[in-house]
Order: structure tokens, then C-alpha cells, then sequence
């Protein structure tokens, strides 16, 4: 089956601790996208990326980092500088940056949590 | 800028009744327009979208939304609710002018009761 698959589903930091989330899709989509989801809050953009080596902030980008070394994988860390990183975290994929009429496909999402 | 407003938190309904969920949006240039629905510990699933064209668009699962240009409005309904349609929806918008994000709105949780 094409899709997304994202891991791990539960993720606990410690204090002053880096963690990666990781994303891969077999769409072969070119861009892919990391969101933020807080209750209330709808979906915020942290980083998207509209082709393979090639990344732009988003919205909340601060405390966040990226890479886009290969056209499926689009790995996310939360590093200590991200205060408040508890939250359920979506990565997305879509045909490309440009085709705007084109849906987004999600992943199953992984909740953060801080110890 | 673009922005997507959902009126509601929460919308509750009888099942077998109507429902409708609200969206407004704010773009420059000519809108597109999304619904997704989201169940527990679960990602985002496309239900439908406007791009051009007619204004009433078909989509997954029976709904359906209505894009009116003059009231900025892209509300999803369903002629009769079921008690499975209980979800938290987002309304999206992304421009194509200035660069080509998808803005969502706070979302509204659909509450069906049997």
C-alpha cells in the first residue's frame, strides 16, 4: 500500500534531550511537510520541503530541524531548544509545491511527550 | 495574508438529522478549498475539495460543501448524520498567489448522537 508512514507512534523527552521523528513516504512525492497539532489550535507548519535537498521554515520553525536527503524520508528533530514540545506531530506529503489543487496525504501522526 | 476561520467548536446533531459545519477563508486570488477529518490518534483524510467550477462539490462518505464567492464561506453538510461521522473536520485553504501554503482552520468536532 502507498503511504506514509511515520514513527514511533509515543515519544518521551527528557530534559535537554534531542529527538527525531521520522517520516517516509512511497508516493513519490516531492514536497513534504512536518505540523504541529495543539488542542484548539488547528495545524501549524513547522518545516516543508519542495524537493530532495532542499528545505524551508515554516510558521513555528524555532527549536526544530530538518533534512531532505532522499526523496521519501523527511526526518524531524525536536531539539532542547523547544520549550514546550509536547504535542502531536503530522508529516504530510503532497505531488508538489506549485500543484496547488493537489490534497495532502498525512501519516499516522507521532504524540510527543515530555518527561 | 490567508486565514481560515471555524465558527464552532463543536457541532452536535441527532443521528439521521443534517449537519453543517462552517468555514470561512480569507486569500488572495482565486481560492482552494479543503476538508479533512481526523478520527482519534489518527492523521488528517482528504473528504473533498474545491478548485473551479460547480459550486456544490461531492466528496467521501455522503458530504458534500457549498463554496459561495460573495460570503467567503466553504461549509461542509450532509443530508442525514451517522453516529460513525463523529470526527474532529479542518477546513483548509491554500492560495496561488505568493506562495502556495495550506492554511487550516482551529477545526470543529462533529458529535452524532445515536
Amino acid at each position: 500500500d502507498g503511504g506514509i508512514t511515520q514513527s514511533p507512534k509515543y515519544l518521551f523527552r527528557k530534559e535537554g534531550q534531542n529527538v527525531t521523528l521520522s517520516c517516509e513516504q512511497n508516493l513519490n512525492h516531492d514536497a513534504m511537510y512536518w505540523y504541529r497539532q495543539d488542542p484548539g489550535q488547528g495545524l501549524r507548519l513547522i518545516y516543508y520541503s519542495q524537493i530532495v535537498n532542499d528545505f524551508q521554515k515554516g510558521d513555528i520553525a524555532e527549536g526544530y530541524s530538518v533534512s531532505r536527503e532522499k526523496k521519501e524520508s523527511f526526518p524531524l528533530t525536536v531539539t532542547s531548544a523547544q520549550k514546550n514540545p509536547t504535542a502531536f506531530y503530522l508529516c504530510a506529503s503532497s505531488i508538489s509545491w506549485t500543484a496547488a489543487g493537489e490534497k495532502l496525504f498525512f501519516g499516522s501522526g507521532t504524540q510527543l511527550s515530555v518527561l | 495574508a490567508q486565514s481560515v476561520a471555524q465558527p464552532e467548536d463543536q457541532v452536535n446533531v441527532a443521528e439521521g438529522n443534517p449537519l453543517t459545519v462552517k468555514c470561512t477563508y480569507s486569500v488572495s486570488g482565486n481560492p482552494y478549498l479543503f476538508w479533512y477529518v481526523q478520527y482519534p490518534n489518527r492523521g488528517l483524510q482528504f473528504l473533498l475539495k474545491y478548485i473551479t467550477g460547480d459550486n456544490l462539490v461531492k466528496g467521501s462518505y455522503g458530504f458534500e460543501a457549498e463554496f459561495n464567492k460573495s460570503q467567503t464561506s466553504f461549509h461542509l453538510k450532509k443530508p442525514s448524520a451517522l453516529v460513525s461521522d463523529s470526527a474532529l473536520y479542518f477546513c483548509a485553504v491554500r492560495g496561488n498567489t505568493g506562495g502556495f501554503k495550506t492554511i487550516f482552520g482551529a477545526g470543529t468536532r462533529l458529535f452524532v448522537k445515536a
